[in-house]
């Protein structure tokens, strides 16, 4: 299995509620990292997890909390979400290693926050 | 600085021509050049990427060049086709090897 999945595809949610977006993979890859994506814009890194420990927190709003239960999988907690939140999220994930390498990532989950 | 500049920031061609984007960065340090294809609605793809001990690698019609002393990455496309149409992010790690940081993208549109 070469794939990052991503579930949901999509979500709209409103500024009360509480959410999570989720991400797996089986490629034994030991780094997985959530990025945010506008329209028209790069992908920008929030956070990122090195062996299941949290390495890099880009400085991300604590309505955002990520969890890595285990090697395979990734989630991103959502509560008290602002509009201007809304955007595709991006789940990836890499071998890990000190050498940089490529990054898989998912097909995104689309989210609106009313 | 972190930033990568990336330029065009979008790409006209008519089909069969060849395309050419690049992208500077300022961090000698960086050792890593991926380029990333994203199709509309789509995830992001590593095309093709390359290490600082080489100068230039192909793929078939990809080719990336890279020149360590003038700081700056070229992606090449020839023979370019309608599918190629999508927005070419490049990148460079930063602060460690798990971070990238990306160029703001080059919007390819190949017309037949």
């Amino acid at each position: 299995d070469t794939e990052v999945t991503q579930t949901p595809k999509h979500l709209v949610m409103g500024m009360t509620n509480k959410k999570s977006l989720k991400c797996e993979q089986h490629m034994g890859h030991r780094a997985m990292y959530w990025y945010k994506q506008k329209a028209k814009k790069p992908p920008e890194l929030m956070f990122v997890y090195s062996y299941e420990k949290l390495s890099i927190n880009e400085s991300v709003p604590s309505r955002f909390s990520p969890e890595c239960p285990n090697s395979s999988l990734l989630n991103l907690h959502l509560h008290a979400l602002q509009p201007e939140d809304s955007a595709l999220y991006l789940c990836a994930s890499s071998q890990g290693r000190e050498l940089a390498s490529e990054q898989f990532f998912g097909p995104g989950t689309r989210l609106t926050v009313l | 600085g972190e930033n990568v500049e990336q330029h065009p920031s979008t790409l006209s061609v008519q089909e069969g021509d060849s395309a050419v984007i690049k992208c500077t960065y300022s961090d000698s340090a960086s050792n890593y050049f991926p380029w990333y294809k994203q199709e509309l609605g789509k995830r992001p793809q590593l095309i093709i990427d390359i290490r600082s001990n080489v100068g230039e690698k192909k793929d078939q019609r990809i080719a990336v060049t890279l020149n360590k002393t003038a700081k700056h990455f070229s992606l090449h496309i020839t023979e370019t086709q309608p599918e190629d149409s999508a927005v070419y992010f490049c990148a460079r790690p930063s602060g460690g090897y798990n971070k990238l940081i990306f160029g703001a993208g080059t919007r390819l549109a190949v017309h037949p």
